[in-house]
């Protein structure tokens, strides 16, 4: 496979399940990002890896959990979500957190998470 | 605070030229991105501008005038796959590393 991918693609939970969002990319980079989708909303950047080490957490609750084995794969641990965090979180990568020119962000296809 | 702006929507006819525009304002500035997103797809990169004036890069061009904290995005030819949000995202520094803040995003819609 290339590219950033994400599974599952679709998840349905309710609000006492734990679940995890799984994030895998194969461009050898080394910086890895969260990011929450809602309807008619920007993207919201949740999460940052630096080489896996966590560099940002943009004000998430802590029913959030990321994790970051290694620098091709990245995690996001859910757990007694509400119904407001339904939305579509995306993953992405870059080759570094740096403002290189060629620095741009490759996005996975998105997990649509509906919490009832 | 860091806020970016761009319209909803819009349409415009197959064949035709649209000109989708974006304003902003942070704290920084380390580049502007263009990203094309069809419904329930992953964003996919566009375009880069971080100095002033026009890039262009086939039937897509991103000018951006830092002084003005504006750029846009022009589509030229339009084509029915080319319905789609387009999300304009700015790069800035913070905490010793780089944040991308996005749009809300501008949705097209290319009529026959």
């Amino acid at each position: 496979e290339t590219g950033v991918t994400q599974t599952p693609r679709h998840l349905v939970m309710g609000m006492t399940n734990k679940k995890s969002l799984k994030c895998e990319q194969h461009l050898g980079h080394n910086a890895m990002y969260w990011y929450k989708q809602s309807a008619k909303k920007p993207l919201e950047l949740m999460f940052v890896y630096s080489l896996e080490e966590r560099v940002e957490n943009n004000s998430v609750p802590s029913r959030f959990s990321p994790e970051c084995p290694n620098s091709s794969h990245l995690f996001l641990h859910l757990h007694t979500l509400q119904p407001e965090d339904s939305a579509l979180y995306l993953c992405a990568s870059s080759q570094d957190s740096s403002g290189r020119i060629d620095n741009e962000q490759f996005f996975g296809p998105g997990t649509r998470l509906t919490v009832l | 605070g860091q806020n970016i702006d761009q319209p909803t929507e819009m349409t415009a006819t197959e064949g035709a030229i649209v000109q989708i525009n974006c304003t902003y304002q942070t704290s920084g500035f380390n580049g502007l991105f263009w990203y094309q997103q069809h419904a329930g797809e992953a964003p996919t990169f566009l375009s880069y501008n971080v100095l002033d004036g026009l890039e262009e890069k086939g039937r897509f061009s991103s000018f951006l005038s830092r002084s003005k904290g504006y750029s846009y995005l022009l589509l030229k030819e339009l084509q029915m796959k080319d319905s789609a949000s387009y999300l304009c995202a700015v790069r800035y520094p913070s905490g010793g590393y780089n944040k991308l803040i996005f749009g809300a995003g501008t949705r097209l819609a290319v009529h026959p």
